[in-house]
């Protein structure tokens, strides 16, 4: 059974600063994906990652996959207020069945 | 990229009556759609895949005379909360894998309130 574990689950930061959130999954993947979730909203895609050593960049936010680590990070750099929300990081299990398990999700909070 | 509709974006009921809430791909052609639920401040749970045309695949622990889900054409899928109770009330979301592209497109989202 496919387990996805996020950390850290809440974060703290100051704007300006630099940080990275964990995702590590027990199990190989197909395809691993990052999304963004506002209070009482639903989820907006951020990343695909389908490859080993897959790096994508947009903005403030970089995602990069180690399939053989089986671990993906989601690098903030210099954050900004706006980038508070909650961020999923969810993986699909090899074999095609296009279910994703998520993992519990990494509460972000940047302060002025 | 692809486009999702969920509706209602939320729905106030009363215990005992059913509520369906809809899935629509609007620029695109979805054979499978997924639905989700999620309690406050928790992760997303997978309760079952909606295949067009057949009947849809229920996660382990997920009631499907609870849940109904309808997939009748390739641009709607349908959940069904029936005989709804206060522990019901959620937030739930669909998705859809567009064939052939490699990622999943979600829904609005839908606040279900039992009251």
């Amino acid at each position: 059974e496919l387990k996805v574990e996020q950390n850290p689950l809440f974060l703290s930061m100051q704007e300006g600063k630099n940080y990275t959130i964990y995702c590590n999954y027990s199990t190989t993947s197909d395809r691993l994906y990052w999304y963004r979730q506002d209070p009482g909203k639903s989820l907006e895609s951020l990343f695909v990652l389908l490859s080993n050593g897959a790096v994508k960049q947009e903005g403030r936010l970089m995602a990069s996959l180690d399939t053989k680590a089986r671990l993906s990070t989601l690098h903030i750099t210099a954050a900004v207020h706006d980038l508070s929300a909650t961020y999923f990081c969810a993986v699909e299990p090899q074999g095609g069945s296009e279910k994703l398990v998520f993992g519990k999700g990494t509460k972000l909070t940047v302060n002025p | 990229g692809a486009v999702v509709s969920q509706h209602p974006s939320w729905v106030i009921c009363k215990s005992g009556t059913s509520v369906k809430i809809e899935c629509r791909s609007l620029d695109f052609q979805a054979t499978t759609m997924f639905w989700y639920r999620q309690f406050p401040k928790k992760s997303l749970m997978l309760m079952a895949t909606s295949n067009e045309g057949s009947k849809a695949t229920y996660e382990q622990g997920v009631e499907k005379d609870k849940f109904l889900i309808n997939h009748a054409s390739l641009t709607l899928s349908t959940l069904t909360v029936t005989s709804a109770h206060p522990e019901d009330s959620s937030f739930y979301i669909c998705s859809a894998l567009v064939v052939g592209w490699a990622e999943a497109f979600f829904g609005q989202g839908t606040r279900l309130t039992v009251v």
